[in-house]
C-alpha cells in the first residue's frame, strides 16, 4: 500500500517569507508526527496529532510554526516570516495508534530558507 | 545531560566484521526502545524494537541494560548495505502516548 507521502520535497524560499508543508500519512493511520532533521541530528520531536487534535505541540520552537489536520488524514506544517535557522529536513510520520510501536515515516521536505 | 545519547561515529568497518553501537538515555521511566536505520538523504525505517530480555534479528542483535540505562545494537558479518546511520530512539515517559526522543545517530561505513 502506498506509504506516507510529503510534499513538495524541496522547498526554496526567502527569508521572511511564509511556508505550508504538506503530508499525507498511511490510510487509516491516527496517529501523526512532525519532526524536523538538521544535518548531522536525530529527528527533533515538533508536534503530535491523535486524530484532528493536536495533542502535543510542545517541540513547536516557536510561534511562527503551527500546524494542523483538519479532518484527521493530510497535515500541513505552516511557517510565518522563515529565518535561515529554519532550514532543515521537515519528516512526517504516521502510526496506526496512539501507542503503536512503529512510526512510519515519509520522504520529508527539504527546506532551505535564503 | 541529553535525554538520548549516541557516539557519532563514523564507524568504518571491513565486511564480515562485527561492529557494536551502544546508546545511554537519562529517563529511568523509558518503557520503549527501538533502533531505526536511515539512509544517506532518506527517511528513517524500523530497524528493530529492543525488548528487556534481548531479542535478535538475523544478524543484529539489541539488548537492554536498565541497570546502566544503555541500549546496543550488534551487528554481525557486517554487509555493505549496511552502512547507514543507526538512530537509537526512547519513549518519553512524559508523554500519554509513544513520545520518543531520537538519539543523533551513529554512522556506519562498511568497506570492501
Amino acid at each position: 500500500g502506498a506509504g506516507v507521502s510529503q510534499t513538495p520535497s524541496n522547498k526554496v524560499t526567502e527569508k521572511g517569507k511564509y511556508v505550508e508543508l504538506r503530508c499525507d500519512p498511511i490510510s487509516g493511520h491516527t496517529a501523526l508526527y512532525w519532526y524536523r532533521q538538521s544535518l548531522g541530528q536525530g529527528p527533533e520531536f515538533l508536534i503530535y496529532f491523535q486524530g484532528t487534535g493536536a495533542a502535543d505541540d510542545s517541540g513547536l520552537p516557536n510561534d511562527r510554526f503551527f500546524a494542523v489536520r483538519p479532518e484527521g488524514s493530510v497535515s500541513t506544517l505552516k511557517i510565518q516570516r522563515t529565518e535561515r535557522g529554519d532550514s532543515a529536513v521537515y519528516l512526517c510520520a504516521s502510526s496506526d495508534r496512539s501507542g503503536g510501536t512503529e512510526q512510519f515515516f515519509g520522504p520529508g521536505t527539504r527546506l532551505t530558507v535564503l | 545531560r541529553k535525554e538520548v545519547e549516541q557516539d557519532p561515529g563514523p564507524f568504518n568497518v571491513p565486511e564480515g566484521a562485527t561492529v557494536a553501537f551502544n546508546c545511554t538515555y537519562s529517563n529511568s521511566a523509558s518503557q520503549s526502545f527501538f533502533w531505526y536505520r536511515q539512509d544517506c538523504r532518506k527517511e528513517p525505517k524500523l530497524l528493530m524494537s529492543v525488548y528487556s530480555s534481548g531479542n535478535e534479528d538475523g544478524r543484529f542483535t539489541a539488548q537492554l541494560n536498565r541497570a546502566s540505562q544503555y541500549i546496543s545494537l550488534l551487528i554481525r558479518d557486517s554487509k555493505l548495505s549496511d552502512s547507514a546511520t543507526y538512530l537509537c530512539v526512547v519513549n518519553d515517559p512524559s508523554g500519554g502516548y509513544q513520545k520518543v526522543t531520537f538519539g543523533t545517530g551513529t554512522k556506519l561505513q562498511v568497506i570492501p
